[in-house]
């Protein structure tokens, strides 16, 4: 049974600390979804990673993903109060059609 | 607005009760996906078509549960005979031909069952 687990599930920063949140999965998978959902809110995607070592950045965030080490780590750098959101990952098991199995997701609280 | 949409945003329903949610997904997107979220947990799959093919359904859809696309454009998903455990948000999305399994999540439907 495929399993994905996030690490913290909760976690309180400053602004402008940095902080790694990380995403553990069970089985061979070369895709990696990281996405967001705020409070009453539906997701919105934030990354997609396809194939081992890639890394991608936008503003404050960036995600890799090692699929050997089954391993993925999405980056916070010099946070600020709007990245407050919940982040979840989730990896595709049916070879992309969008099956996805979703990590239980990690509260970011971002204080000033 | 192009977004995926959800009709209705909230249900409240005693049990026993039959409710039905519809989701009109991206216009150019063939795929749909209708996925299942508890409070404190990520969203878990349900089942999703290809235009109007119903390909896959997960083992969480119990007979009560059925969803249809007959066009290949929107989705309902009919849940009958309600119990207190079919309490969730209900999330539709979809996604293109190529899209790479990206999924464009709508807003949800939220069911109460008393």
């Amino acid at each position: 049974e495929l399993k994905v687990e996030q690490n913290p599930l909760f976690l309180s920063m400053q602004e402008g600390k940095n902080y790694t949140i990380y995403c553990n999965y069970s089985t061979t998978s070369d895709r990696l979804y990281w996405y967001r959902q705020d409070p009453g809110k539906s997701l919105e995607s934030l990354f997609v990673l396809l194939s081992n070592g890639a890394v991608k950045q936008e503003g404050r965030l960036m995600a890799s993903l090692d699929t050997k080490a089954r391993l993925s780590t999405l980056h916070i750098t010099a946070a600020v109060h709007d990245l407050s959101a919940t982040y979840f990952c989730a990896v595709d098991y049916g070879g992309s059609q969008g099956n996805l199995i979703f990590g239980k997701g990690t509260k970011l609280s971002v204080k000033p | 607005d192009t977004g995926v949409s959800q009709d209705p945003r909230h249900k409240i329903t005693k049990r026993g009760q039959n409710v039905t949610f519809r989701c009109d997904p991206i216009s150019e997107h063939n795929r749909l996906y209708w996925y299942r979220q508890t409070l404190g947990q990520g969203p878990e799959f349900l089942t999703y078509f290809q235009n109007e093919a119903q390909l896959e359904k997960s083992r969480l859809l119990s007979d009560r549960f059925s969803a249809e696309r007959p066009k290949g454009s929107f989705s309902t998903l009919e849940i009958q005979r309600t119990e207190q455990g079919d309490s969730a948000m209900y999330l539709c999305a979809s996604s293109g031909q190529g899209m790479i399994g990206e999924l464009f999540f709508g807003e949800g439907s939220r069911l109460t069952v008393l």
